[in-house]
This record gives structure tokens, sequence and C-alpha cells, in this order.
């Protein structure tokens, strides 16, 4: 167990609707990345938070956003569902040290989202 | 960040040692190489990782050439459970790091 906990485990939307998926990161770490994983494939990297701020960003469209918490925890939205969005949505949280270094990222169990 | 390689699919007997390669020829300076696994449908669990020299913990040891453009994950006595994905990759361990997956190397622990 990484501690990183997301919810919900499994959600069901139809196109063009809009999602809020949540995480928790461990205790201790300020950074939560979020990544796509589609069927088949290794996980994408959508973006990175530190410190409330996106701090980094994949190749994925505006209508996938983000916050960060005070407390850390983050929330990834998608609005205007399409039905290549279907996809295991993992989170992972990190600690970095302001420029000084990163640390290894702890993945949570991942949301199974389905877009009908 | 750096390419990795890896085989699409291995097999290993339980008990034996299963030794996973990886070339990354174009990793740079201050680059890691990291090893992931992911067992189906669960997220990505952090195995180990590594700079330059050799490391091991409770889950696997981390050969890494001298040269740095290749590396080997080995998992010292391979259980049914050892069955997975195997992702390597290379990252910048600085302030906005990600990774970058490929396909990883499915690992098929048979009895």
């Amino acid at each position: 167990e990484t501690g990183v906990t997301q919810s919900p485990t499994h959600l069901i939307k139809t196109r063009g609707q809009q999602v809020t998926l949540r995480c928790s990161s461990q205790s201790g770490h300020n950074t939560v990345s979020w990544y796509q994983q589609a069927l088949g494939q290794g996980p994408q990297f959508i973006f990175q938070y530190y410190r409330e701020e996106e701090n980094g960003r994949g190749n994925f469209p505006p209508r996938f956003s983000g916050l960060q918490f005070p407390n850390y925890s983050s929330e990834l939205n998608v609005n205007a569902l399409e039905l290549d969005d279907s996809a295991l949505y993992l989170c992972a949280s990190s600690s970095l040290k302001g420029t000084s270094g990163g640390e290894t990222q702890y993945f949570g169990p991942g949301t199974r989202l389905l877009v009908l | 960040d750096a390419k990795t390689t890896q085989p699409t699919s291995m097999d290993c007997a339980e008990g034996r040692a299963a030794n996973l390669p990886c070339n990354h020829s174009t990793i740079s300076g201050n680059e890691y190489v990291y090893w992931y696994r992911q067992i189906h449908s669960q997220g990505p669990q952090y195995i180990i990782h590594g700079l330059k020299n050799n490391e091991t913990n409770e889950m696997a040891s981390l050969i890494i050439t001298e040269d740095r453009k290749s590396s080997t994950l080995i998992l010292p006595h391979a259980t049914l459970r050892d069955t997975a994905v195997y992702y390597c990759i290379v990252s910048h361990n600085n302030a906005g790091n990600m990774l970058t997956f490929g396909g990883g190397t499915r690992l098929m622990v048979k009895p």
C-alpha cells in the first residue's frame, strides 16, 4: 500500500458529460501527478501539481484540467467527455524539494472511467 | 527524457531469478533509471531506481552498466505473484519530473 487513495474506483459517463476524479496524496508529499492509461498501453502523463499550481503538462487538450488543495489532495476534471477518454486514470504523489530535486512517484489504485 | 527499449515478454520458472533487460542508450548524465511494475488493472508499483551504482532493496536488484546505456532488473526468486508488466523508465529526478512509460515487459512466472 502506498497511502495514495483515489475515488471513485469506477465511473460510467456518457459523451459530452463532465467528470471529476479525486486523489489524496501520501502523507508528507506535496506533489500530485495524473496519468491516463488506455487499455493495453502504458500510462501517459497528463499534468502535475505542486504547491497548488500546475507544474508541467503532457500532450492533453485544455478540457483536461486540475486542482490541488492546501492539504495537497488533487482533482482531475475532464469536460466534454469523448469515447476515447475511457481509460484508467492514475494519480501519483511525490515530494518535490523546490528546485533541488524530486523523489519517487507512488501511484494510487486508479479510477476506471467508461464513456458511453 | 530518454527512450527505453525492453523485450515485449519473458517467461521465468517459479523460484528462479528473473532478469529483465532494458536499453537506454540515449540516457543523459543526470537521468535516473526507474523500474515499476503493474499487476493487472492495478496502479504501477515502484520497485527500485538508480543513477549509476548498482542498487538493491527488499524487492529487487538493479544492475546498471558502466556506460549507463543499459540496465537489468533482477528478481532473485520469482514467485507467481511477480507476474506483471515491468516498466523501465529514465527520468530526471527534478522538479516537474514526469514518467514516460513505454510498452514494458510482460513477465510470466510459471510453476
